[in-house]
């Protein structure tokens, strides 16, 4: 069973604090990661993906992958009240017998309180 | 370049009714997805087309819904018989088959059944 799990929330962080959205996922062979945002009434926005272990920087926002523990993480440094949004984390499962398929977690929201 | 695009954005149609809606993916991406999302839940996955390979129908609700996606680009997903319960938002994506296969979204179809 190709599972990708997230803490639903609502995670509350502080304006101006690090918030930090953390994903497991099922298959060890899966090799591609991404984050996407989702404000309410739109459509997810892809804001990071990731391949290889270690750390990803880009702005504000920095996507962690830990392929041994099958972990992946977003932490979003400087808080803004714009970043309040449902945060969703995606996984490129392989196939084998099948093509490839990307499955999402459920979201975790997060609410940045000024 | 162009991104993903659905139509119409808003259907309203009475109980038993069919629809039809249409998505057209990033030229070029050869992988296209269908997903629902009710109002504050998560993404359900409904069927993905890969290239020349036989769509994975497995999300697929029950036999009132249908999806065909004619000459590898444009797909249209079928509701047959709606009920109140298909109200929701249908939300296309499609990906590329290079290695990162990052998904983009089209901004989706609010289907509301009367």
């Amino acid at each position: 069973q190709k599972e990708v799990e997230q803490n639903s929330g609502p995670l509350s962080v502080p304006e101006g604090a690090i918030a930090s959205l953390n994903c497991t996922y099922s298959d060890r062979g899966s090799q591609s990661f991404f984050w996407y945002r989702q404000y309410s009434g739109k459509s997810p926005e892809l804001i990071m993906s990731i391949y290889s272990n270690g750390d990803k920087e880009d702005g504000r926002f920095t996507a962690q992958l830990n392929k041994a523990s099958q972990y992946v993480s977003l932490l979003i440094r400087d808080s803004q009240p714009s970043d309040s949004a449902t945060y969703l984390c995606a996984v490129n499962f392989p196939g084998y017998s099948s093509a490839s398929k990307i499955i999402f977690g459920s979201g975790t929201r997060l609410s940045i309180r000024p | 370049g162009a991104g993903v695009s659905q139509s119409p954005s808003n259907k309203v149609t009475e109980k038993g009714k069919d629809v039809e809606l249409r998505c057209d993916p990033i030229s070029g991406h050869t992988a296209l997805y269908w997903y629902r999302q009710s109002l504050g839940q998560g993404l359900e996955f409904l069927i993905y087309f890969q290239g020349n390979s036989a769509p994975d129908k497995s999300g697929l609700p029950s036999d009132r819904f249908s999806a065909e996606r004619t000459g590898g680009s444009v797909s249209t997903l079928t509701i047959q018989r709606t009920q109140q319960e298909d109200s929701a938002v249908y939300l296309c994506a499609s990906t590329s088959l290079g290695w990162g296969r990052e998904q983009y979204f089209g901004p989706g179809t609010r289907l509301t059944v009367t």
